[in-house]
Formats: structure tokens, sequence, C-alpha cells
């Protein structure tokens, strides 16, 4: 099935620092690519999706481009805030009919003011 | 508007005890996926039910744990007989049309075992 790959943290940056996050992919086809975003005591939610190579998906700031050819779809901020202090997952779905998604380990984000 | 309503929010147990879970999906939505979230871990997929019907289980440990999502009521994740090591975050998730489409998780239900 497919699987991800996603970039161990834990990643500390100043405020309005740039923040990239590696995610990799390995997949049958081109199937639709995830972020989620997991802030303190909450569950996950959906921070932007890409359904097909070359989009861009983006919200809140963050960007992320679905690149068939080197299988990432890496997350990127230009300048974060306190506030993106979070677990960021990547995700697909698990591909061969099977309606279940795979999430990477998580990449915990502390933002310090 | 509801969002996905996941209750208990905190649930202690004993070694031996039963947990139930429950989770009632968004309005609209016929697709319920539950995930255990470890410590340290990703999540890690369970179960995919729609209503009545138990789509995927592989990610179900074979015995003590159980799953429904009747026609009526909330989605149960069942566990009988905890050990230490279920204690984990368990995560409901459910979409409209599946795994293609968004996800909206709950905010979790929270199990410690004694």
């Amino acid at each position: 099935g497919n699987s991800v790959t996603q970039m161990e943290g834990p990643v500390t940056l100043s405020e309005e620092a740039f923040l990239t996050i590696n995610c990799t992919y390995t997949a049958t086809g081109y199937p639709s690519l995830f972020w989620y975003v997991q802030y303190p005591g909450e569950g996950l939610q959906l921070l932007l999706k890409a359904t097909k190579a070359d989009d861009k998906g983006s919200n809140k700031g963050f960007e992320a481009t679905y690149r068939k050819e080197t299988t990432s779809f890496h997350l990127e901020k230009g300048s974060v805030q306190v506030s993106d202090s979070a677990v960021y997952f990547c995700a697909l779905p698990a591909g061969g009919g099977s309606e279940k998604l795979v999430f990477g380990k998580g990449t915990k984000l502390t933002v310090n003011p | 508007n509801a969002g996905v309503m996941q209750n208990p929010r905190h649930l202690v147990r004993r070694r031996g005890q039963e947990a139930r879970l429950r989770c009632s999906p968004m309005k609209g939505h016929s697709h319920v996926y539950w995930y255990r979230q470890l410590p340290e871990e990703g999540l890690k997929f369970m179960v995919y039910l729609q209503k009545e019907n138990i789509i995927d289980e592989s990610g179900m440990p074979k015995e003590r744990f159980s799953a429904e999502f009747p026609k009526e009521g909330p989605s149960i994740l069942r566990i009988q007989q905890v050990v230490r090591g279920d204690s984990a975050a368990y995560f409901c998730a459910s979409s409209q049309q599946g795994a293609n489409e968004k996800l909206f998780f709950g905010s979790g239900t929270q199990l410690s075992v004694l």
C-alpha cells in the first residue's frame, strides 16, 4: 500500500522564521495528498490538500506543492507565529481500494516569541 | 452545526475492565474511522465503518477490540479486559465520501489504564 515518510521533530523556531517540514511518499498512481495539524489538546484538522501533480495547496500562510518527480509534499511557511505551534501530519490514502488515510509520525513545531 | 463529537474526553479504567468510547459523526456523514495515537507515535488506523457495516478492520487487534456503527446512534469502540498498553488517545473521524475527501476529527478520548 501507499506510505509516507515525514521529517522527525521536534522543530523549534523563533517567530517570523521560515518553516519547512519534509514529507515524501510512496504511492501507486497519484492519490490526493494532505497536511493535517493538531493543536494541543485537540483532534486533527485539515490544513491543506493537493489532488494532482503540480497542484499547490495553501491555507493560513502554509503551502505545499505536489511534486511527482521527487515524490514529495513538503510543508512551508514564510513567517511562523507562536500560534502555529502544533503537531503537523502528512497523509495520503492507503490505496489498494482501501478508504483509510495513512499518516506520517508527525512533526512537533514549537515557535518561540 | 456540531462537529464530530467524542465522549468521554477522558476515561480511566483499571486493568481487566471494559472501555466504551463513543463517536457521533458530523451530520450527513456516513463514513466513520477510528484511529489510535500512542505517545511519540503517529496515528494508527484501526477500523473503518459505514452505517451498520464494518468495511475495513485491518488495524484492529484480533482480540478484545470491537467496533460498531448502528443504524441509529453513535459509533462505539469497545475494548474488553483493558491492559496498560491500551492507554492512548483514540480519535474518531468522519467524512461524507471516504478517504479522498476531507476527514473531520473529534477531539479524542484519552484512555488511561491503571
